[in-house]
């Protein structure tokens, strides 16, 4: 039972070059969520979704897409990678309001 | 829009008790969560608040008010491992569970 699972872990990227996050949980969670964690800002959140198959913007939207095709899949796309992306990145499950959120350990993301 | 609002830092000594306070002003409230995040980890659940008053969980307790827009946690017999970032998340409207988070507050325990 691995939780909620967030792949890679680090990665460097170059300005303008394109990658995909993924978040793999095993708990059925319905609720699934990307925010973003930068120094003073606290977590924002970028898109999140209610079940499989649908997807919203949160309040940082841009430069991302995400796509929730199967349940326990929730992967956040950077389609051409900018400084101002660099960031770490988690993602969070929920199934029962009351409980909050389980995040995963994160995706620290460096672009140069 | 969304204003969560906490003290940037705190210290304090082991073996005491410490209160770290968040006021918010959000479109809608329904419910308080207080998560606990070490350096280089991700946030774990500490407590929910949605109706007025005291939620204690072993050494840590949390208190709402909606009318004044606060909340605190309160964390006794203060342990080493205690040090670590305590963030504070608003959920807004009824029906939506996405949360609004602060930037936390960062907690030093000192011997």
């Amino acid at each position: 039972n691995a939780g909620v699972t967030q792949t890679p872990k680090f990665r460097v990227l170059k300005t303008g070059q394109s990658m995909t996050l993924l978040c793999a949980q095993d708990m059925n969670h319905e609720y699934m969520y990307w925010y973003r964690q930068d120094p003073g800002m606290g977590l924002r959140l970028i898109h999140y979704s209610v079940g499989e198959g649908t997807t919203a913007k949160g309040e940082v939207p841009d430069g991302y897409n995400v796509s929730r095709l199967k349940k326990q899949n929730f992967l956040l796309g950077l389609e051409s990678a900018a400084p101002s992306q660099t960031s770490v990145y988690f993602c969070a499950t929920q199934d029962d309001p009351s409980r909050g959120y389980t995040f995963g350990s994160g995706t620290r993301l460096t672009v140069v | 829009g969304q204003n969560i609002d906490q003290p940037t830092e705190m210290t304090a000594t082991e073996g005491a008790i410490v209160q770290i306070n968040c006021t918010y002003q959000t479109s809608g409230f329904n419910g308080l969560f207080w998560y606990q995040q070490h350096a280089g980890e991700a946030p774990t659940f500490l407590s929910y608040n949605v109706l007025d008053g005291l939620e204690e969980k072993g050494r840590f307790s949390s208190f709402l008010s909606r009318s004044k827009g606060y909340s605190y946690l309160l964390l006794k017999e203060l342990q080493m491992k205690d040090s670590a970032s305590y963030l504070c998340a608003v959920r807004g409207r009824a029906g939506a569970n996405n949360l609004f988070f602060g930037t936390g507050t960062r907690l030093t325990v000192i011997p």
